[in-house]
């Protein structure tokens, strides 16, 4: 139980294009779902948390415009990278927290998406 | 907000013998501490994790420790094989759902 999954695994854009990324909760549904990003040989930094039915709510220094969030149902939320530049190229992960679990901040993780932009 | 502090950084260990990775974190209110293991080009999958109730959990190998008094908790893998070779991060929570992690540990094990 417990499975997030990612799509795409990977995916190479060229400068000023888009990339949509899916995160899917496949066993349980999650009302909320964060996005982190991961540069190499460094820790997992929030970017976003994405509620299902409203707006995500940013970290600091992460523009909303650039890096679009959608959470349209409670087992999928997608993260737009909008005019990617070569410096958005990094590890980008989602997790989700089940619903039923309250009280408790647990996440599960989904494989992750390796951006790069040419 | 939560500060989560993790050493060491890098840790050597020879196959067979045990590895401890310890977190301190700032907020004397946080309940809840996952350890994730992360494999290169993967994303962190959650190895063990403790609730504030208790101060020790096991699963086989792998074990958490929690000092709620001086606010830190431990990552204790036993008989350690190659497969856990990774990086592990701590988390402690954030906010009413968010999680901070902390830095890392690199583990190798040594054949």
């Amino acid at each position: 139980g417990a499975v997030v999954s990612q799509h795409p695994s990977w995916v190479i854009c060229k400068s000023g294009t888009s990339v949509k990324i899916e995160c899917r909760s496949l066993d349980f549904q999650a009302t909320t779902m964060f996005w982190y990003r991961q540069f190499p040989k460094q820790s997992l930094m929030l970017m976003a948390t994405s509620n299902e039915g409203s707006k995500a709510t940013y970290e600091q220094g992460v523009e909303k415009d650039k890096f679009l969030i959608n959470h349209a149902s409670l087992t999928l939320s997608t993260l737009t990278v909008t005019s990617a530049h070569p410096e958005d190229s990094s590890f980008y992960i989602c997790s989700a927290r089940d619903r039923r679990e309250i009280g408790y901040n647990e996440q599960f993780f989904g494989p992750g998406t390796r951006l790069t932009v040419l | 907000g939560e500060n989560v502090e993790q050493h060491p950084s890098t840790l050597s260990v020879q196959e067979g013998d045990s590895a401890v990775i310890k977190c301190t974190y700032s907020d004397s209110a946080s309940n809840y501490f996952p350890w994730y293991k992360q494999e290169l080009g993967k994303g962190p999958q959650l190895i063990i994790d403790i609730r504030s109730n208790v101060g020790e959990k096991k699963d086989q190998r792998i074990a958490v420790t929690l000092n709620k008094t001086a606010k830190h908790f431990s990552l204790h893998i036993t008989e350690t094989q190659p497969e856990d070779s990774a990086v592990y991060f701590c988390a402690a929570p954030f906010g009413n759902e968010k999680l901070t992690f902390g830095t890392g540990t690199r583990l190798t094990i040594i054949p």
